[in-house]
């Protein structure tokens, strides 16, 4: 167990509608990175946030944003759910940004019908 | 850009035999590289990683991988496959776009039949 945390575990969503994902972070790490996985692929990298601040995107449209809190917890944010949205959202912490090992929590497993 | 290709999408061995998982990669810097393990249903497990100290990589479970520079390899071994090694075993590469970003490959599936 990585100490990083996702909710919920599961979530099925219509297309169109909105979704946030929450992820808390391991004890001690300021960065938070986010990854969508699509069925039988390698994760691919959404954004990172840094200190409240995002400091790095993947190719994925302005629909796909996020939060860092204070207490270095984030969300995802996902509107306008596209039917390709359907896939399995990790997040990742690390020490800081440039901290090569990221900790992975368990994922949540987004389904858009 | 920094990629990976994992030459196998499936592997299959039998219990006790070596595991061979093959992984090239591509960096115009000196680059670190990672494998990590999913379980089915889990999230990601961090087997090791080389960050440009020891070419040869020991890991978790057993594992190791050793870093060739010269055929830009990166490939993951043990010497004897326990049932509980199948899972998906991704090859990943770290980007330092002025921040660590994780590329991964697309995977290689680990049968082990008893």
């Amino acid at each position: 167990e990585t100490g990083v945390t996702q909710s919920p575990t599961h979530l099925i969503k219509t297309r169109g509608q909105q979704v946030t994902l929450r992820c808390s972070s391991q004890s001690g790490h300021n960065t938070v990175s986010w990854y969508q996985q699509a069925l039988g692929q390698g994760p691919q990298f959404i954004f990172q946030y840094y200190r409240e601040e995002e400091n790095g995107r993947g190719n994925f449209p302005p629909r796909f944003s996020g939060l860092q809190f204070p207490n270095y917890s984030s969300e995802l944010n996902v509107n306008a759910l596209e039917l390709d949205d359907s896939a399995l959202y990790l997040c990742a912490s690390s020490f800081d940004q440039t901290g090569r090992e990221q900790y992975f929590g368990p994922g949540t497993r987004l389904t858009v019908t | 850009a920094q990629s990976v290709t994992q030459l196998d999408s499936h592997v299959s061995v039998s219990e006790g035999t070596p595991v061979l998982l093959r992984c090239n990669y591509s960096s115009s810097y000196s680059p670190s590289l990672f494998w990590y393990v999913q379980h089915p249903n889990k999230g990601l497990q961090l087997l090791l990683k080389y960050t440009s100290a020891a070419t040869l990589v020991k890991g978790i479970n057993g594992f190791e991988a050793e870093f060739k520079k010269s055929e830009t390899s990166f490939h993951l071994t043990k010497p004897s496959a326990h049932m509980s090694d199948a899972a998906e075993y991704f090859c990943v590469v770290s980007d330092p776009a002025g921040f660590q970003k994780l590329v991964f490959g697309t995977g290689t599936r680990l049968l082990v039949s008893p």
